[in-house]
């Protein structure tokens, strides 16, 4: 149980397009799911925090406006790059807390990450 | 502020020997203290977890972990260690009412044959 997948694992992409990462938990109800941005070799640094139909809060630094969180569900937050530069280049990994009634709800479960490469 | 310090980026270890990973916190209250572990390219697993109760939590794959609030540290143990133990091990503190973990450096085990 408290599976969370991504997609895509790996993405591509020129500089100035944008690319959208999915973050899903399978087989549970997440009412806050968690983005975390790692560089190689690095710890995880907390991006933001995004609850399930409420807006996103975003660690100090995090620039709103280029990574965009939608939690439009309670299995689906989506983390979307705006007009990605090389600098934009790293590991994304988000985590899902279950919601309350489905199991332990002080535990994050996180998915596999994506790989973004902006040429 | 929570913060957590893993104190060695990396640590060898011969296959069959055991193995201790070293976790310091500063919290205030009493934390929420996780072990999470990455293999190269993936996302992190949990192994481990203490909320309250008794100091001495027991994981997946063998592993365990020690609470000594005296000494702020919540280490991680595991008496016989296997080459597929191999990878980034990351110690992270929670705070009560638990909205985000912050999380150590990291240390890399690497076992030797």
């Amino acid at each position: 149980g408290a599976v969370v997948s991504q997609h895509p694992s790996r993405v591509i992409c020129k500089s100035g397009t944008s690319v959208k990462i999915e973050c899903r938990s399978l087989d549970f109800q997440a009412t806050t799911m968690f983005w975390y941005r790692q560089f190689p070799k690095q710890s995880l640094m907390l991006m933001a925090t995004s609850n399930e139909g409420s807006k996103a809060t975003y660690e100090q630094g995090v620039e709103k406006d280029k990574f965009l969180i939608n939690h439009a569900s309670l299995t689906l937050s989506t983390l979307t790059v705006t007009s990605a530069h090389p600098e934009d280049s790293s590991f994304y990994i988000c985590s899902a807390r279950v919601a309350s009634g489905f199991g332990d709800t002080d535990t994050q479960y996180f998915g596999p990450g994506t790989r973004l490469t902006v040429l | 502020a929570q913060s957590v310090t893993q104190p060695d980026i990396h640590i060898t270890v011969s296959e069959g020997a055991s193995l201790e990973l070293r976790c310091n916190y500063s919290y205030g209250a009493t934390p929420y203290l996780f072990w999470y572990v990455q293999s190269p390219g993936q996302g992190l697993q949990l192994l481990l977890k203490y909320f309250s109760g008794d100091t001495l939590v027991q994981g997946i794959k063998g592993f365990e972990a020690e609470f000594k609030r005296s000494q702020s540290s919540f280490n991680l143990r595991k008496p016989s260690v296997h080459w597929s133990d191999a990878a980034e091990y990351f110690c992270a503190v929670g705070s009560t009412g638990f909205q985000k973990l912050v999380f150590g450096t990291g240390t890399r085990l690497l076992v030797s044959p």
